[in-house]
């Protein structure tokens, strides 16, 4: 079964700092989500990757998915406090989506 | 555009009670999700429907959750008895074809 494992669990940033959030896969990945979760919320759709290589921007974000399709990153420059929150990946099994257990940000004023 | 409600947003419940949450997803989305999302988890799929049907119930406790979406709009999930480890967010979304659109999710707490 397909495995998702997110690196860090946590992550804490001093605001202005860049900082990069990885996501691993057992198998190869036919598409990759990302999402921002808040405590107590709902998940918000980031970007979806598909392809080997592809690489997609939203604002200060930026998220990249390795040639072999079995890694992403997702990296943020400059952090502002309203990046604080968790980040889940997801892999596209085509009907569903199998998400990594998240990455908690903190951003330091 | 409305996005995916979600209800009551908090539920506090003793064990062995009962407990019911409700979703409308977004107008014309066909496929409908129930996730669990334990603190310090990933969500974990319960169930998808499209339509009225069920694709994929394969994580579903059987034996004490249910979930149903009559006319293909809005869905219930239901469980009972519940048990201290049902505590976590219920989060219902919806697709229209690849992208999800996550509700706000229900705390459930079971003491």
């Amino acid at each position: 079964s397909q495995e998702l494992e997110q690196s860090p669990q946590s992550l804490i940033v001093q605001e202005g700092k860049n900082l990069t959030i990885n996501c691993t896969s057992s198998k190869t990945l036919y598409g990759l989500y990302w999402y921002k979760q808040k405590y107590g919320e709902g998940l918000i759709f980031l970007m979806m990757l598909q392809k080997g290589g592809e690489e997609k921007s939203h604002e200060k974000i930026t998220a990249k998915l390795d040639e072999k399709k079995q890694q992403s990153s997702l990296h943020i420059t400059a952090s502002q406090p309203s990046h604080a929150g968790i980040y889940l990946c997801g892999a596209d099994m085509i009907d569903k989506i199998i998400f990594g257990k998240g990455t908690r940000l903190h951003i330091l004023p | 555009e409305a996005g995916v409600a979600q209800s009551p947003r908090y539920k506090i419940i003793e064990k062995r009670q009962s407990v019911a949450f409700w979703c409308n997803p977004i107008s014309g989305h066909a496929t409908l999700y129930w996730y669990q999302q334990i603190l310090g988890q990933g969500p974990k799929l319960l169930i998808q429907f499209q339509n009225n049907g069920v694709v994929d119930d394969s994580q579903l406790p059987k034996d004490r959750f249910s979930a149903e979406r009559l006319k293909g709009v809005d869905s219930t999930l239901k469980i009972q008895p519940a048990k201290l480890e049902d505590s976590a967010v219920y989060l219902c979304a919806s697709s229209p074809a690849y992208e999800q659109y996550f509700g706000p999710g229900t705390r459930l707490t079971v003491t």
